[in-house]
């Protein structure tokens, strides 16, 4: 089972709300990943987990921010974005850091208005 | 600066034919090349990986061929089907490293 799951698959929200993402694999997988993928563009990475600790971050703004509660588990908190954040948020999931293969989950379409 | 650079963008073929995506990197250091197959609204599948000792993989219709001394790589997409529509992402890595570096993407359309 190379399965990624993500919810909600689609997410509206105000300038002003506050949302989170949410992300989930069964894999034993201990290296997690958010992307943001634009219209017709590649993933782009934003965070890198290790062993449930932040290992990477690729200069995200701080009105992203991410949380790995557990191996299986993976959230991105959501707060005062902007209508340029619009996107398809990406999660996926690899064995290791060091192990190439990423799975990635269906996505969440975000609609900042 | 864009690590692997992809062509055509886009290409329309005909339902049987052969679709041909190529990919060129600069990194020598990239030690293995996915290719990622995208539909709309869905998240990218990993579709067929190589490494530099390898210089073809064929996986079904799929087939990635690897010219290392070029630093190029390929997608041939053998009998194509209404069903490949999709937009398609070459990829590379270096062993030991988390980042994925990918080219620009190529929507193929198989027309019946």
């Amino acid at each position: 089972d190379t399965e990624v799951t993500q919810t909600p698959k689609h997410l509206v929200m105000g300038m002003t709300n506050k949302k989170s993402l949410k992300c989930e694999q069964h894999m034993g997988h201990r290296a997690m990943y958010w992307y943001k993928q634009k219209a017709k563009k590649p993933p782009e990475l934003m965070f890198v987990y290790s062993y449930e600790k932040l290992s990477i971050n690729e200069s995200v703004p701080s009105r992203f921010s991410p949380e790995c509660p557990n191996s299986s588990l993976l959230n991105l908190h959501l707060h005062a974005l902007q209508p340029e954040d619009s996107a398809l948020y990406l999660c996926a999931s690899s064995q290791g850091v060091a192990i190439e293969t990423q799975y990635f989950g269906p996505g969440t379409r975000l609609l900042v208005l | 600066q864009q690590q692997v650079k992809q062509s055509p963008q886009s290409l329309i073929v005909q339902k049987g034919g052969i679709s041909i995506i190529n990919c060129a990197y600069e990194n020598t250091a990239f030690d293995y090349f996915p290719w990622y197959q995208q539909f709309p609204g869905k998240g990218p599948a990993l579709l067929i990986a190589i490494r530099p000792d390898v210089s073809e993989k064929k996986e079904g219709r799929f087939t990635i061929s690897f010219n290392k001394s070029a630093k190029q790589f390929s997608l041939h997409i053998m009998d194509s089907q209404p069903g490949d529509s999709a937009t398609y992402f070459c990829a590379a890595s270096r062993s030991n490293d988390y980042k994925l570096s990918f080219g620009a993407g190529t929507t193929v359309t198989v027309r019946a």
